[in-house]
């Protein structure tokens, strides 16, 4: 079976500081990776969803950026943390082809930028 | 404009009390219609998938339906384990696996 890892499970980190946050998919080959941002109470916004090894596409323009080095590795980073960057991270992955495109969901990142 | 939207935002039912979940869509081309469950502090966590109208899917004490404008997740009986926030999520026809989701409805069952 398929198993979701997202690391590290909480961060508090400074205003200004950078950020790295990784996510790896066991059980499954050439998953599609997304990352998506969740703010208190709100639904879940898109950030970045990849197809491939180093294949990303942004969804909303921002001082983030995501990389894919391996094929069920993906990385959420940042050079310079803003305030407005708290929220709760969570990586998921899907089938890349076919009719089953449910989206499965690690456990996520909790980030307090202070 | 929002393209998803889930009402009531917020549903408080006592243990045993029945009721349904909105999730209504204003874009056409649905190529998919999943619903999710959400705990505090977790991901969110894969329930159903619906493709098209007059479908329905059945899990313990939630039954998902679909027309061609909105679905509904009914739960019947609740018990307090079901309290969480429950996510639907759309496939559109141009937006290849991605998916939209909507604002969620928090629902709390007490004993």
């Amino acid at each position: 079976s398929q198993t979701i890892h997202q690391w590290p499970a909480t961060l508090v980190q400074p205003v200004g500081s950078p950020l790295s946050l990784e996510c790896t998919v066991e059980g499954t080959s050439n998953p599609n990776l997304y990352w998506y941002r969740q703010a208190a109470g709100r639904g879940l916004q898109l950030l970045f969803y990849s197809v491939g090894i180093g294949q990303i596409s942004s969804e909303v323009p921002q001082n983030l950026s995501a990389s894919r080095p391996q094929d069920r590795q993906f990385i959420l980073s940042s050079k310079k943390l803003l305030l407005s960057d708290s929220g709760f991270y969570l990586c998921a992955w899907s089938h890349g082809s076919g009719r089953a495109v449910e989206q499965y969901f690690g456990p996520g990142t909790r980030l307090t930028v202070t | 404009e929002d393209q998803v939207t889930q009402s009531p935002e917020a549903l408080r039912l006592q243990e045993g009390e029945s009721s349904s979940l909105n999730c209504s869509y204003t874009v056409s081309g649905l190529r998919g219609l999943f619903w999710y469950r959400q705990d505090p502090g977790k991901g969110p966590e894969f329930l159903f998938t619906l493709y098209s109208a007059g479908e329905e899917k059945e899990k313990e004490r939630l039954k998902a339906t679909l027309t061609k404008k909105e679905s509904f997740l009914h739960i019947t009986a609740p018990k307090p384990e079901d309290s969480a926030t429950y996510l639907c999520a759309l496939r559109w026809r141009n937006a290849g696996n991605m998916l939209t989701f909507g604002g969620g409805t928090r629902l709390m069952v007490k004993p």
